[in-house]
């Protein structure tokens, strides 16, 4: 079985200051996490994707997120926030050798809205 | 290269009909998936067709169904639609399967009056 818990509904934060999105995972088998970005009556945009290589993961738009094993956690940062990251960011888990009910679908959180002010 | 399509962009139907939903995957991608986006539920996964057969389904009861044709495109019906069915579906393709990233399209927003 796999789940996904997103910490924080909303975050709001200042242009320019770091952004921090946490997300939490369980999986019984070795995961793939993802994170994705969903901007108002849009799909989903890949930001970037863990496959077991690097721990450190780059993804578009100045974004990286870092797989922690030991604390089951894959957070999401960037340097410095933009206005046009203004969006809705969900993490999501696969795992893809796993067989049974959890096999090939995505395991999503529920969201975290993430505003920007000027 | 194109990405996901879906068709329509809307749809308004009432409770009790049947509503269609189309989607195009990305050239070269065999897999299909659907999912459900209604408010306050999240993101729930639907159905997975690889190569024409159905892969996996979620918890979602039988009135939901769908299909892949021979060219990897997907439908998903919805039968005796119900209020609760208001929702933006999702479908995403990969090419590799159950390995592969899901590549999401714009979506279908169903509304049920």
């Amino acid at each position: 079985a796999q789940s996904v818990t997103q910490l924080g509904s909303h975050v709001s934060v200042s242009e320019g200051a770091l952004v921090l999105l946490r997300c939490n995972y369980s999986s019984s088998v070795p995961p793939y996490l993802f994170w994705y970005v969903q901007y108002p009556n849009q799909g989903l945009q890949l930001l970037l994707k863990y496959t077991s290589a690097a721990t450190l993961v780059k993804g578009i738009n100045g974004f990286e997120a870092e797989f922690k094993k030991s604390e089951t956690s894959f957070h999401l940062t960037k340097p410095s926030a933009h206005m046009s990251d203004a969006a809705e960011y969900f993490c999501a888990v696969s795992a893809p050798f796993a067989g049974g009910t959890s096999y090939g679908k995505l395991t999503f959180g529920q969201g975290t809205i993430l505003t920007v002010h000027p | 290269e194109a990405g996901v399509t879906q068709s329509p962009t809307h749809l308004i139907k009432t409770r009790g009909q049947q509503a269609t939903l189309r989607c195009s995957p990305i050239s070269g991608h065999t897999s299909v998936y659907w999912y459900q986006q209604a408010l306050g539920l999240g993101l729930q996964f639907l159905l997975w067709y690889d190569e024409g057969e159905e892969r996996n389904r979620g918890n979602f009861p039988p009135r939901f169904s769908g299909r892949q044709f021979p060219n990897y495109s997907s439908e998903l019906n919805v039968n005796a639609l119900e209020l609760e069915d208001s929702a933006l579906y999702l479908c995403a393709s990969s090419s590799l399967g159950a390995t592969d990233t899901q590549y999401f399209g714009p979506g279908t927003r169903l509304t049920v009056l």
